[in-house]
């Protein structure tokens, strides 16, 4: 159990695009999730975190403006890039919590900008 | 906010050898996590372990909570034991979402 997955997997975009990538969680529902960065052996460091149908909690030196999330319903959390750029490229984990302190893990979307 | 340090940064290690992974904190915390990073980037989750001792095959972890430390311990390690383990910790709640802590990891290398 407790599992969770994001899509895509990879995905490659031109510089001033914007991508979207989902996070859902299969078989348990989601009161919070998490969104991660992580830069090529690097840590893992929080975006922000959004709870179901309120606005999220962005962390300091994050756009919120440049990072969009919505956290429609218990199951699906979506972060969008909007126009992208080169730096913007790294590996973005999200994660699902079902209330209590453990965070469930998605495989990670690796993106891309060119 | 909390501080998490792990060590050491990089252990190479031949197949069948024993390995202590460690973890301080600076502050005292609700959760403690140990993840395996696997080569593809999955986090797999290891232990949750805020204090206490637990073991799960030839992986075991313990964590002091009092004096701020966890040891992740790998016994007769495999090839497939490598990859970058990561403590995270979260720390004394600050309002309604905890958050967890990442250490910047211990890149573990096993060769056959």
């Amino acid at each position: 159990g407790a599992v969770v997955s994001q899509h895509p997997s990879r995905v490659i975009c031109k510089s001033g695009t914007s991508v979207k990538i989902e996070c859902r969680s299969l078989d348990f529902q989601a009161t919070t999730m998490f969104w991660y960065r992580q830069f090529p052996k690097q840590s893992l460091m929080l975006m922000a975190t959004s709870n179901e149908g309120s606005k999220a909690t962005y962390e300091q030196g994050v756009e919120k403006d440049k990072f969009l999330i919505n956290h429609a319903s218990l199951t699906l959390s979506t972060l969008t890039v909007t126009s992208a750029h080169p730096e913007d490229s790294s590996f973005y984990i999200c994660s699902a919590s079902p209330g209590e302190s453990h965070q469930y893990f998605g495989p990670g979307t690796r993106l891309t900008v060119l | 906010g909390i501080q998490v340090e792990q060590s050491p940064p990089d252990l190479i290690l031949q197949e069948g050898a024993n390995s202590t992974l460690r973890c301080n904190f600076s502050d005292s915390v609700n959760n403690l996590q140990w993840f395996h990073q696997n080569p593809w980037g999955q986090l797999i989750n290891l232990f949750y372990i805020p204090s206490g001792t637990k073991q799960n095959g030839r992986l075991s972890a313990t964590t002091v909570a009092t004096e701020r430390y966890s040891l992740l311990y790998i016994s007769s390690s495999q090839t497939t034991d490598s990859g970058v383990y990561f403590c995270a910790v979260e720390g004394p709640p600050t309002g309604a979402n905890s958050k967890l802590t990442f250490g910047k990891g211990i890149t573990l290398s096993v060769r056959p």
